[in-house]
């Protein structure tokens, strides 16, 4: 059974960089048939997408963030890696990776996701 | 690209049906036909149950369904159980390879 695992610094100064990698096993990233996607929830708030990487690194990224969002994949370690940069206090949120089957073009297995706080 | 519109909280008795609404727009919802729903226990990975509007993953309960009028989308469960008690959110594909999800509705099992 393929799993998401994240991992992040759990706190992040304002103005810094958030850096967060998204670890699949039981399964490979290299694959034709899916996207790998990040998503985050701020306290209280709803899920928002931030974007989603193809195994050949081909990125879309939500509007809204573009201009600070870059996401990219290692197929050598199986992982794929969210950077955010110039964070304030509005990117304090609970952020989960998630494969994204193409067959389906919904979001199919997630992890459960990893608390980082801007302050 | 505004988030898709649910609402915030609704409620059922076991053994009853309930309706989640989430309203998009031309450029969402009304355009495609690719709708997902997540149940979300906090604490936990969120669970697709529904996909490209009507269709269920392997697994998934028949009690939960998916239909979509315009540019408004729907999850109805029905028998209600107290397992169900969560955060139900819809997603949408928004063009250009983006996608949108709701602001999330809080079910209750009364």
């Amino acid at each position: 059974q393929l799993q998401l695992q994240e991992s992040g610094p759990g706190l992040v100064k304002p103005s810094e960089t958030l850096s967060l990698t998204c670890t699949v096993s039981g399964g490979s990233i290299s694959s034709n048939s899916y996207y790998w996607g990040c998503i985050r929830q701020p306290p209280g708030k709803g899920l928002e997408w931030i974007g989603i990487v193809y195994y050949s690194g081909n990125t879309y990224y939500n509007p809204s963030l573009k201009s600070r969002v870059t996401i990219s994949v290692d197929t050598s370690k199986n992982q794929f890696s969210l950077k955010l940069s110039s964070v304030t206090a509005a990117d304090t949120a609970v952020y989960y990776c998630a494969r994204q089957k193409r067959a389906y073009d919904a979001f199919d297995i997630w992890g459960h996701g990893t608390m980082v706080t801007v302050s | 690209q505004s988030a898709l519109t649910q609402p915030a909280s609704v409620s059922g008795s076991p053994g009853q049906s309930i309706t989640i609404s989430c309203t998009g727009t031309n450029s969402d919802v009304g355009n495609f036909n690719l709708v997902s729903w997540y149940q979300h226990h906090p604490g936990k990975a969120p669970q697709l149950i529904i996909y490209e509007g009507t269709k269920r993953p392997s697994g998934v309960s028949n009690r939960f369904s998916g239909s979509k009028s315009g540019s408004t989308a729907s999850l109805t469960i029905s028998g209600l159980k107290a397992e169900d008690e969560a955060d139900y959110y819809c997603c949408s594909f928004a063009g250009s390879n983006t996608w949108v999800f709701g602001g999330g509705t809080k079910l209750t099992v009364l």
